[in-house]
């Protein structure tokens, strides 16, 4: 089944307006969540990585209060895109890392399924 | 300067015939990662292979199989037998020894398969 969820997976706005994005781990306690912006048929851009308890660290270039991210429990980290408009229109990909020592390939895989934000 | 790149941006391949995707990718760490997604139209990202930059054979997961090189610094991923299926983009990503987690993205590979 499912180990990170996104919701939600598309979403239509209205320019100005503010749209909230969240993450989930499912299956274990994720202590630190990056998020990717995609535009189509282009590469996955990280946008910032969000600790459990902490700020997030933003990716230079990547506006912080226009992209609001919250990692309010090891389980939800949540994006919210203020004031959007058309150019903010993307995929966003949420990925969920539990640290800790293990197989280093296994923690690499645990993506969200994505969501298509469309702003007209 | 790029950290990983896939100078392939669009790549055609038959039905059952091998192919093979290539990455290149730039970093002075002794310690890190690389890894293969693909990602069909759907969106989602779909993790199939790994090579640590310590391991001695190439990694293979069952059609997917990773040409290592270290001293050229590339890892390509080689697909044999393709299927229609096998039709999405592909990303080649590094992960750093100091970058706990962090994964880097090249620009991707669009895989077409023909029956």
């Amino acid at each position: 089944g499912a180990v990170v969820s996104q919701h939600p997976s598309w979403v239509i706005c209205k320019s100005g307006t503010s749209v909230k994005i969240e993450c989930r781990s499912l299956d274990f306690q994720a202590t630190t969540m990056f998020w990717y912006r995609q535009f189509p048929k282009q590469s996955l851009m990280l946008m910032a990585t969000s600790n459990e308890g902490s700020k997030a660290t933003y990716e230079q270039g990547v506006e912080k209060d226009k992209f609001l991210i919250n990692h309010a429990s090891l389980t939800l980290s949540t994006l919210t895109v203020t004031s959007a408009h058309p150019e903010d229109s993307s995929f966003y990909i949420c990925r969920v890392f539990p640290g800790g020592r293990s197989r280093p390939s296994s923690y690499e895989q645990y993506f969200g399924p994505g969501t298509r934000l469309t702003v007209t | 300067a790029q950290k990983i790149t896939q100078t392939q941006p669009g790549m055609f391949v038959q039905e059952k015939e091998a192919v093979t995707l290539d990455c290149t990718y730039d970093t002075s760490d002794q310690s890190y990662g690389l890894f293969w997604y693909k990602q069909p139209s759907s969106g989602e990202m779909i993790f199939l292979i790994y090579q640590g930059s310590y391991d001695e054979q190439n990694a293979t997961e069952g059609r997917y199989s990773l040409n290592f090189q270290k001293a050229r610094k590339s890892a390509n991923l080689v697909i044999s037998a393709s299927q229609l299926g096998d039709s999405a983009m592909y990303f080649c990503a590094m992960r750093e020894g100091t970058s706990y987690g962090k994964l880097t993205f090249g620009q991707g590979t669009i895989l077409t398969v023909h029956p």
